[in-house]
């Protein structure tokens, strides 16, 4: 396998469960990312992983956690989420040094609807 | 704050006809400027990265180039094919943003045959 991979492709979730997305990327990267896509808006950047290690969480809601066990697998724990939570979640993988970040390439995406 | 805008919304095309699109950005000191193709309910597929003005970039039908203000993605003799979102992200020279990518908020593009 390669590039980027995310389960599940498709979620359906009440509001009081406790759910998780998985990235895998085999692209010997060493930073991961979750954004997060709604409708006619930006990708928003919710978190990003260098070697593990967190380096920005952009004021996103507790109710998402995010975890990196490793520099090729990255998670996203959901508990308690809000209908406005619904939307296409996005994992990505670059390489960087720390002066110069490559470019990003994407997973296909958890449609995540929560009702 | 960088901030980057797309235009037009929305592009409906003939085949064959060709068009461009705009990316304008504003960043303290660019990085990078990169553009991907999204099909619908998939992630973004990366296409170009531009570095300074002056810089063009190519592949097959489509044609990216860089002023110190705004890229634009042209597109050659479209196929019904080529229709899909197409997305650009800027990347700020700002230490403290180098690992993020400040996104617009893409043009759809349509092409029928």
């Amino acid at each position: 396998e390669t590039g980027v991979t995310q389960t599940p492709r498709h979620l359906v979730m009440g509001m009081t469960n406790k759910k998780s997305l998985k990235c895998e990327q085999h692209l010997g990267h060493n930073a991961m990312y979750w954004y997060k896509q709604s409708a006619k808006k930006p990708l928003e950047l919710m978190f990003v992983y260098s070697l593990e290690e967190r380096v920005e969480n952009n004021s996103v809601p507790s109710r998402f956690s995010p975890e990196c066990p490793n520099s090729s697998h990255l998670f996203l724990h959901l508990h308690t989420l809000q209908p406005e939570d619904s939307a296409l979640y996005l994992c990505a993988s670059s390489h960087t040094t720390g002066v110069l970040t490559t470019e990003a390439f994407f997973g296909q995406g958890t449609r995540l609807t929560v009702v | 704050e960088d901030q980057v805008t797309q235009s037009p919304e929305a592009l409906r095309l003939q085949e064959g006809e060709s068009s461009s699109l705009n990316c304008s950005y504003t960043v303290s000191g660019l990085r990078g400027l990169f553009w991907y193709r999204q099909d619908p309910g998939k992630g973004p597929e990366f296409l170009f990265t531009l570095y300074s003005a002056g810089e063009e970039k190519e592949k097959e039908r489509l044609k990216a180039t860089l002023t110190k203000k705004e890229s634009f993605l042209h597109i050659t003799a479209p196929k019904p094919e080529d229709s899909a979102t197409y997305l650009c992200a800027v990347q700020a020279l700002t230490s403290s943003n180098d690992y993020k990518l400040s996104f617009g908020a893409g043009t759809t593009v349509t092409v029928r045959a």
